[in-house]
């Protein structure tokens, strides 16, 4: 299995603000993943990384960027939040040689 | 284009009973199933998965069956508790694109188990 780990788990924030949201785990893992999930919804692939310097944007078009300068790291950031930015991010790990990916408790915004 | 699709927004079924969540996908690509467990407010739990070289894979209460003809994958609960009470999301992958490890979701369906 896999530590992941988001922070903040709740964040209310103003329509302007610049955000962070952080993802971290403890196992060296390569790749690292965020989805954003609306309720009743599917949860949509926004970015992924396969190693350190490695970001690719995912299915779903979203506004939020990331980075990957080490490999137990992997924030995304809302330069100016919007209220249609309110929804829940996923961050999740995959294994090497697995085909499952272990998610992070998530990180609830809510942009007003 | 919805890629992965639950058609069954809610499922309510007895304590005791067997729980049937059903998915289906239009992808022939796809290669490998997974099924997760979210709580509200929670990330998503890995439950079970199942290979396209199978067409059955069982983990105690859970069994997950996949035709692959139909494209239709279910999930089977049983007996069913309380605690399973959840969403329930389907996912696939597509190993033969070099292992991305990108996972494609459905809507999810909320099952209640009640005692």
């Amino acid at each position: 299995e896999a530590d992941i780990y988001q922070t903040p788990r709740y964040l209310v924030i103003g329509t302007g603000k610049k955000i962070t949201l952080e993802c971290s785990q403890t196992m060296g893992h390569d790749k690292m993943y965020w989805y954003q999930q609306d309720p009743g919804m599917e949860l949509h692939l926004i970015h992924y990384s396969y190693g350190v310097n490695s970001t690719e944007k995912g299915d779903l078009s979203s506004e939020s960027t990331v980075s990957r300068i080490r490999t137990e790291h992997f924030p995304l950031t809302l330069e100016s939040a919007r209220p249609s930015h309110t929804s829940q991010y996923l961050c999740a790990v995959g294994l090497a040689g697995v085909g499952e990916l272990f998610f992070g408790e998530g990180s609830r915004l809510t942009v007003l | 284009d919805q890629q992965v699709k639950q058609n069954s927004p809610s499922l309510s079924v007895q304590e005791g009973r067997i729980s049937i969540l059903n998915c289906d996908y239009t992808n022939s690509m796809f290669d490998y199933f997974l099924w997760y467990k979210k709580y509200p407010a929670e990330g998503p739990t890995f439950l079970i998965s199942i290979s396209s070289i199978k067409d059955k894979n069982e983990d105690g209460r859970f069994t997950v069956f996949l035709n692959k003809s139909a494209k239709h994958l279910s999930l089977h609960i049983v007996p069913s508790q309380p605690g399973d009470s959840a969403v329930y999301f389907c996912a696939a992958s597509d190993h033969g694109s070099g292992n991305t490890g990108k996972l494609i979701f459905g809507q999810g369906t909320t099952l209640q188990v009640k005692p």
